[in-house]
């Protein structure tokens, strides 16, 4: 069974509006969640790292104050698109290590359309 | 150039037949090879994990690793039309960051 949950599995908003999505690791606790975004027949793409307890690291290219994580429980991570615009609409899937950093399991995804 | 190249296909093959997907790369910290099986809309499923070089096998997929030449493969027997998926070859040194490749859109025809 599926191990890391996303929700909302699909978003739809409105240009300028922030839009939250939760990963959770569902049996297991994450120290470290990642997250990705997928644009259509590309790969995935490493956004941040997220640490809990501790600030995320963004990739070179993020802006870390339009994407904000929070990493705020052992189970928990968010990403908050802020001030959505149409060029954010894409997949952000998240995963997490489980038994150890090769043993890395994603969430279901969660496609963004922004309007 | 990429860290990880991987022909995106796609490729269409007969119920049955042997599929070969391959991933070359260029940097050879590299030492932990995995291949992912996603669906349509779907994250990413763990296939196959490979440390160093040598072969993996588990069932129908066996996952070739040869550091020397920087190439990895991932191989399925007797393919099954619920194998239809793409494929993506990921790879990372000794950190966390997995780099990944395209992606291969595999169509098993019954």
């Amino acid at each position: 069974g599926a191990v890391v949950s996303q929700h909302p599995s699909r978003v739809i908003c409105k240009s300028g509006t922030s839009v939250k999505i939760e990963c959770r690791s569902l049996d297991f606790q994450a120290t470290t969640m990642f997250w990705y975004r997928q644009f259509p027949k590309q790969s995935l793409m490493l956004m941040a790292t997220s640490n809990e307890g501790s600030k995320a690291t963004y990739e070179q290219g993020v802006e870390k104050d339009k994407f904000l994580i929070n990493h705020a429980s052992l189970t928990l991570s968010t990403l908050t698109v802020t001030s959505a615009h149409p060029e954010d609409s894409s997949f952000y899937i998240c995963s997490a290590p489980r038994q150890g950093p090769s043993e890395q399991y994603f969430g279901p995804g969660t496609r963004l359309t922004v309007t | 150039q990429k860290e990880v190249e991987q022909d995106p296909g796609p490729l269409s093959v007969p119920e049955g037949a042997i599929v070969s997907l391959n991933c070359t790369y260029s940097n050879s910290a590299f030492q932990y090879f995995m291949w992912y099986r996603q669906y349509s809309r779907k994250g990413p499923e763990l296939l196959m994990y490979t440390y160093s070089s040598g072969n993996k096998e588990d069932g129908r997929f066996t996952a070739q690793v040869d550091k020397s030449s920087k190439y990895i493969s991932l191989f399925i027997r007797d393919s099954q039309p619920s194998d239809s998926a793409t494929y993506l070859c990921a790879m990372r040194t000794g950190a966390n960051n997995l780099f990944f490749g395209t992606g291969t859109r595999l169509t098993v025809i019954p």
